[in-house]
């Protein structure tokens, strides 16, 4: 069955960076996109950022543009999410999940969910 | 960027009651519309896509309606299972967004 393992947070100070990564099986991994979706501490859910089935195109929310990157490694199974010049409002919960878009049919609800890892930024 | 609204913050209902969640776009986001649950220490899980079709091995008792900017998420009579946060997402255009989220609490 579909899994995905979230991993890699930790306690950052603000400027700091961190890598999130996300092991995905059960699946044919490299003809999906793949999001990024956090929510902070008793908060709602937002989306963060997703990357097409082959890494060409990647699509951010305003508040992360030009400080995270998502990459994806399509040999390994994995997605990444690199987090430069973290700040405090960055505290969350980090989710990677599986959309159902592919390279002839595009849709971007996300139908499977990793379990999360939590990323707190703070001196 | 689009503006998703859910209303109620909190809904309180009676086990076996129906429950109607709405959700309000900013824009028109046609019928591009998902729908999550999500209970405490947990992910969120897939209700509903495109408005109104249920996920794999959704109950029958959830039902989505809407299109443009109104939506309805229903569930028809209320199981303990239930009790948990909404969150409705538009994902018509970039960036995505999701509404604030209705929790649905036990009266």
């Amino acid at each position: 069955q579909v899994q995905l393992m979230d991993s890699g947070g930790d306690v950052v100070q603000p400027g700091g960076s961190l890598r999130l990564s996300c092991a995905a099986s059960g699946f044919s991994f490299k003809i999906f996109g793949m999001h990024w979706v956090r929510q902070a501490p008793g908060k709602g859910l937002e989306w963060v950022a997703f990357i097409r089935y082959d890494g060409v195109n990647q699509y951010y929310a305003d508040s992360v543009k030009g400080r995270f990157t998502i990459s994806r490694d399509n040999s390994e199974n994995m997605v990444y999410l690199q987090m430069d010049s973290l700040r405090p409002e960055d505290t969350a919960m980090y989710f990677c999940a599986k959309s159902e878009c592919t390279r002839t049919s595009c849709l971007l609800w996300a139908d499977y969910w990793g379990q999360g890892t939590r990323v707190t930024v703070s001196s | 960027e689009v503006v998703m609204t859910q209303s109620p913050a909190t809904l309180s209902v009676s086990p076996g009651e129906r429950a109607t969640l709405s959700c309000r776009a900013s824009q028109s986001v046609t019928s591009k519309l998902a729908w999550y649950q999500q209970k405490p220490g947990q992910a969120p899980r897939l209700l509903i896509y495109g408005a109104s079709t249920r996920a794999t091995g959704i109950a029958a008792r959830f039902s989505g309606s809407g299109s443009g900017t109104e939506f309805t998420l229903t569930i028809s009579s209320l199981q303990s299972e239930d009790f948990a946060v909404y969150h409705c997402q538009q994902y018509n255009n970039w960036p995505l967004t999701f509404g604030g989220g209705t929790k649905v609490e036990i009266k």
